[in-house]
């Protein structure tokens, strides 16, 4: 049983460009959220899709888009990257939404550098 | 929103001694609490959850209560080993509706042989 796969692995872009990251959700999982990880700190949540809509978004700016496929595969943009862009970014999926016990299942994370 | 607080680090420990990772959290109501670890190069793992006020939870010999009184999650190990080393995150659910969550800054722990 594959778990969430993320891609791609990494990515090194300039300021002012545009970033597509993928994920694939865990096998019988509908729910995926995104989180950025910057270096030493912890995981901030970017937004949650459910039903292929944007069901919950952290405090990200407009900048930070998304999508969910009908297959439940999501993917993040972000637009006019900003060097404060860079980091670690995880795909979470989970098998219910808005289950508050649900364990989330992560990804092992998009590295993207903005040069 | 909720809110968590985890105590900083890095944390150096001898292979075999006693692991005590501090977590507190801010939240209306009682929601379920969550340690994930994360090894180098990798995601997040989930470690253990508790749902409810005084459960324990447990994996790989690693514990955590949830004492409502205290609003703590801490965790602890009894004997440490070397694979053990990682960054280890405390996690609530970001609002009481859903299951996205918010994590601490993460406490790196680092055993030495």
């Amino acid at each position: 049983d594959a778990g969430v796969t993320q891609s791609p692995t990494h990515l090194i872009k300039t300021r002012g460009q545009q970033v597509t990251l993928r994920c694939s959700p865990k096998s019988g999982h509908d729910t995926v959220s995104w989180y950025q990880q910057a270096l030493g700190q912890g995981p901030q949540f970017i937004f949650q899709y459910y039903e292929e809509e944007e069901r919950q978004r952290g405090n990200f700016p407009d900048r930070f888009s998304g999508h969910q496929f009908p297959n439940y595969s999501s993917e993040l943009n972000v637009n006019a990257l900003l060097l404060g862009d860079s980091a670690l970014y995880l795909c979470a999926s989970s098998p219910e939404f808005g289950a508050r016990t649900d364990t989330q299942y992560f990804g092992p994370g998009t590295r993207l550098t903005v040069l | 929103g909720n809110s968590v607080t985890q105590m900083e680090g890095p944390v150096t420990l001898s292979e075999e001694a006693f692991l005590t990772i501090n977590c507190t959290y801010t939240a209306t109501g009682y929601p379920s609490l969550f340690w994930y670890v994360q090894y180098p190069g990798e995601g997040l793992q989930l470690l253990l959850k508790a749902t409810k006020a005084d459960d324990k939870g447990s994996n790989k010999g690693f514990e955590a209560t949830y004492r409502k009184e205290t609003t703590s999650f801490h965790l602890e190990k009894g004997s440490v080993q070397v694979s053990d080393s990682a960054v280890y995150f405390c996690a609530l659910p970001y609002y009481n509706a859903g299951n996205m969550l918010t994590f601490g800054g993460g406490t790196r722990l680092m055993v030495k042989p």
